[in-house]
């Protein structure tokens, strides 16, 4: 079993709807990062959280410690955040990254 | 926010080459690089992690002898492929941490290296 799951894998959706990625890890985290990797390959560092909710424009990150659970939600989604969101999560014990294995997000027109 | 940029963004080289690979923090001084290695529809594969002025640790599996990690500066890290192959054909990012904005040690990624090895 991965340390960080993501899901779904893949997802589909319409311009405009309301879109959830979640995340679940099982080691003890400093912090958790939502990143975005569009298909030229770069990465974008959407969130660093510890701790509560985030939100930058459309995009909203939630975490919960005790649940060890993390979502990224898109507000009125668009074709623009098709890209990869892949969520990554700083071990606490070797001070490193854990990523998941990302969601492939399509927005279709 | 802060900017990590890479160079080249993609290279194309024969068998038995050596590449280099540069990774910058243009608007903060990293204190930590790391150098991920990603294939095809994978996640990031960490393969080392570097502080200014100290030998690189590698990860397990990695040849440091192969990947050649020089943390100059608080600015500039490069990553070298000596006598690359074609399965080092890969997408190569580099990251940062350090203090910018004056806020919290986040990390910054670059936009990676696609290495192509013919």
């Amino acid at each position: 079993k991965n340390e960080v799951e993501q899901s779904p894998q893949n997802l589909t959706a319409q311009e405009g709807e309301f879109i959830t990625i979640n995340c679940s890890y099982s080691v003890g985290i400093s912090a958790l990062h939502w990143l975005q990797q569009h298909p030229g390959g770069g990465i974008v560092s959407l969130f660093m959280l510890s701790s509560g909710k985030k939100k930058h424009g459309r995009l909203i990150a939630t975490i919960n410690i005790q649940e060890k659970h993390s979502s990224l939600h898109i507000t009125a989604s668009h074709p623009r955040d098709s890209a990869v969101y892949i969520c990554a999560v700083r071990s606490g014990a070797t001070n490193k990254l854990i990523f998941g294995t990302g969601t492939l997000l399509a927005v279709q027109p | 926010g802060a900017v990590v940029s890479q160079h080249p963004s993609r290279v194309i080289c024969k068998s038995g080459t050596s590449v280099k690979i540069e990774c910058r923090s243009l608007d903060f001084q990293a204190t930590t690089m790391f150098w991920y290695r990603q294939f095809p529809k994978q996640s990031l594969m960490l393969m080392a992690t570097s502080n200014e002025g100290s030998k690189a640790t590698y990860e397990q599996g990695v040849e440091k002898d192969k990947f050649l990690i020089n943390h100059a500066s608080l600015t500039l890290s490069t990553l070298t492929v000596t006598s690359a192959h074609p399965e080092d054909s890969s997408f190569y990012i580099c990251s940062a941490t350090g203090l910018a904005g004056g806020s919290s040690y986040e990390q910054y990624f670059g936009p990676g290296t696609r290495l192509t090895v013919t």
